[in-house]
């Protein structure tokens, strides 16, 4: 069953650096999202994306973050200069077009920034 | 205002026993979508159940099941024949409008299965 893959699976950074993580969607999927977990808390949307453009964001998704699909099967969020904050689970997911379906998350990359 | 309320922060059940895990939601859209998810400890988030505003069925998804009941907008998940497995948190979501791309999470629920 295809499934949406996310790395790497953990990554540890110093603050003020710029970290990008990666995701790649399943095939045939058209919108993509990303979100993030602090630990012990709710998931959190930051972006979605369709069509090589940000179809919404959230007040987190400031201007630290970015998101690029540089080829037809990458999807990144890179952070600029990161922060104690920004520790957290960041979950890629993506869906098929249409309303009704639900979206795949991969498995998440947890990001540590010291 | 918070758009998905789950009031349970913590569920214990007995294996073999049912549970319901509450959801309530907030929206004036007519046409959304509310979404179930189930986040083992290994932390994967894993889709179990999805619901359409417009559907007047309750959806089924083999032990799962949602309990919609849309004038009271609360749309209760319930886990028949609860399995160890089962132990996990879970978290109600919505997707507002029909072309919306922003899925709304609420804090999650933490069921604990007991053998």
């Amino acid at each position: 069953e295809p499934e949406v893959t996310q790395t790497p699976s953990h990554q540890v950074t110093q603050m003020g650096q710029e970290v990008i993580l990666r995701c790649v969607p399943i095939s045939n999927h058209l919108y993509f999202y990303w979100y993030r977990q602090i630990l012990g808390q709710k998931v959190e949307f930051l972006v979605s994306f369709y069509n090589n453009e940000i179809s919404e964001k959230s007040e987190i998704f400031d201007d630290q973050f970015s998101v690029e699909r540089p080829d037809g099967s990458n999807f990144t969020l890179k952070i600029r200069s990161t922060k104690l904050e920004d520790s957290a689970m960041y979950f890629c997911a993506s869906r098929q077009a249409g309303a009704d379906y639900e979206q795949y998350f991969g498995p998440g990359t947890r990001l540590t920034v010291t | 205002a918070q758009k998905i309320t789950q009031t349970q922060p913590g569920m214990f059940v007995q294996e073999k026993e049912a549970v319901t895990l509450d959801c309530t939601y907030d929206t004036s859209d007519q046409s959304y979508g509310l979404f179930w998810y189930k986040q083992p400890s290994s932390g994967e988030m894993i889709f179990l159940i999805y619901q359409g505003s417009y559907d007047e069925q309750n959806a089924t998804e083999g032990r799962y099941s949602l309990n919609f009941q849309k004038a009271r907008k609360s749309a209760n998940l319930v886990i028949s024949a609860s399995q160890l497995g089962d132990s996990a948190m879970y978290f109600c979501a919505m997707r507002e409008s029909y072309y919306g791309q922003n899925f709304v999470f609420g804090p999650g629920t933490r069921l604990s299965v007991l053998p």
